[in-house]
């Protein structure tokens, strides 16, 4: 069975500082892979997925994270930390077989930033 | 587009009441979805349907009925509300059934069982 998991509940970074949140699946094929981000009191929002190609994935707000199928790893990097980024983050997973569509969920990290 | 749309944003209820938690999505996605957020659990499928007229149980799907009659519309039920059903809600939709499409959500609704 496929399993997420995200090191931290709660990570906090100083405004300019490098974040780094943790994520480590287990799957005996290796999944689709996503990061979620969720501001306060709203629904998820895509920040970036990977599904083949290229292993380091690029996405919105500066963001991006790179597929390690040694590690079984997906960490989300952002070289410099701002206000706005403030938010919980959800690392996910979708098996490359089947159509249930279902998305695995991590228990989520919450970045706080310092200014 | 609207996107994905929920509603009511904010719900209480009392043990043993029922209602329903309405979705809608504007895009023309086949694939629909429901999920709960608990603290500490991130997010967990309670149904999901993969066209109009076909719906199926996620992981926590107990207490809870859905049905698809249109593309666009996919309500949940709660028969009757317990204090475990005390949750946020989202629903979400993607183009395909594809499993690595991209899942959009709507902005949730919390519901409060008392």
């Amino acid at each position: 069975a496929q399993s997420v998991t995200q090191l931290g509940s709660h990570v906090s970074v100083s405004e300019g500082a490098l974040v780094l949140l943790r994520c480590n699946y287990s799957s005996s094929v290796p999944p689709y892979l996503f990061w979620y981000v969720q501001y306060p009191n709203q629904g998820l929002q895509l920040l970036l997925k990977y599904t083949t190609g290229a292993t380091l994935v690029k996405g919105i707000n500066g963001f991006e994270a790179e597929f390690k199928k040694s590690e079984t790893s997906f960490h989300l990097t952002k070289p410099s930390a701002h206000m706005s980024d403030a938010a919980e983050y959800f690392c996910a997973v979708s098996a490359r077989r089947g159509n249930t569509g279902k998305l695995i969920f991590g228990q989520g990290t919450t970045l706080q930033v310092k200014p | 587009n609207a996107g994905v749309t929920q509603t009511p944003k904010f719900q209480v209820l009392k043990t043993g009441q029922s209602m329903t938690l309405q979705c809608a999505q504007d895009m023309n996605h086949e694939y629909m979805s429901w999920y709960r957020q608990d603290p500490g659990m991130g997010l967990r499928l309670i149904h999901y349907s993969v066209g109009a007229g076909i719906t199926d149980q996620g992981e926590v799907p107990n207490g809870y009925n859905v049905s698809r009659s249109t593309t666009e519309d996919f309500p949940l039920r709660l028969l009757s509300a317990a204090p475990s059903q005390t949750s946020v809600y989202f629903c979400a939709s993607r183009r395909t059934t594809g499993q690595g499409d991209t899942q959009y959500f709507g902005p949730g609704t919390r519901l409060t069982v008392l």
